[in-house]
């Protein structure tokens, strides 16, 4: 199984300050056919289910604000929030859809400062 | 507008199984590329990964799990159906379906990552 570990466990950032959480793999999820990193990332708001925020490790999904960005290669990558909202106040993770059994990491609490 | 919907019981007794059904529209289950998946949430805890089906019947289960888990389809019905047997207090949970669909890249289609959710049923296991 591919094992995803996330840093910080929590966090709190001022309004309009950078975010970052990191997302470790314990195996490469690099698809070498099409050269792209398996990796998701999700937000999940209280009493809500989680929301597609990042695929393939960097790509944007459609109607996410282009403040939350991805980045990262191989085993390590990297969620960032540019400019922290109120709305963003949510629980991160990130997910691996390289190989089954699909995994996720433990989560990231991201709040206010 | 692709949407999923759980059902089944919120309130399951230990030894008991477990029937959970996702009725799903905006996208058809005999499309090649489509699967739905169940993933699971224990009260303030972190994202569990458990069943996968897809639109040619391929079935995928957590390892963990697996001995526990029977996922199967109903195309023309539009639902994929969970269960679970022998339900334990720890299997407390809100159980989520999703929709894995596909992302094309340099012309061709490959597995894309959960990207409708539904909103969730909590299932709560106790005598």
């Amino acid at each position: 199984d591919i094992v995803m570990t996330q840093s910080p466990d929590s966090l709190a950032v001022s309004l309009g300050e950078r975010t970052t959480i990191n997302c470790k793999s314990s195996q490469r999820v690099l698809y070498s056919s099409n050269n792209k990193n398996y990796l998701a990332w999700y937000q999940q708001k209280a009493g809500q289910p989680p929301k597609l925020l990042i695929y393939w490790a960097s790509t944007r999904e459609s109607g996410v604000p282009d403040r939350f960005s991805g980045s990262g290669s191989g085993t390590d990558f990297t969620l960032t929030i540019s400019s922290l909202q109120a709305e963003d106040v949510a629980v991160y993770y990130c997910q691996q859809y390289y190989s089954t059994p699909l995994t996720f990491g433990g989560g990231t609490k991201v709040e206010i400062k | 507008q692709i949407t999923l919907k759980e059902s089944g019981p919120t309130l399951v007794k230990p030894t008991q199984t477990l029937t959970l059904t996702c009725t799903f529209s905006g996208f058809s289950l005999s499309t090649s590329g489509m699967g739905v998946g169940w993933i699971r949430q224990p009260p303030g805890k972190a994202l569990e990964w458990l069943a996968l089906i897809y639109w040619d019947d391929d079935k995928r289960y957590s390892p963990s799990l697996k001995s526990r888990l029977t996922i199967t389809k109903d195309t023309s019905k539009n639902q994929v159906v969970l269960t679970m047997t022998n339900i334990d207090p720890v299997d407390t949970a809100t159980y989520y379906c999703t929709h894995r669909g596909i992302r094309v890249l340099y012309s061709s289609s490959w597995d894309g990552p959960f990207d409708y959710w539904g909103q969730g049923i909590l299932v709560t296991v106790s005598s």
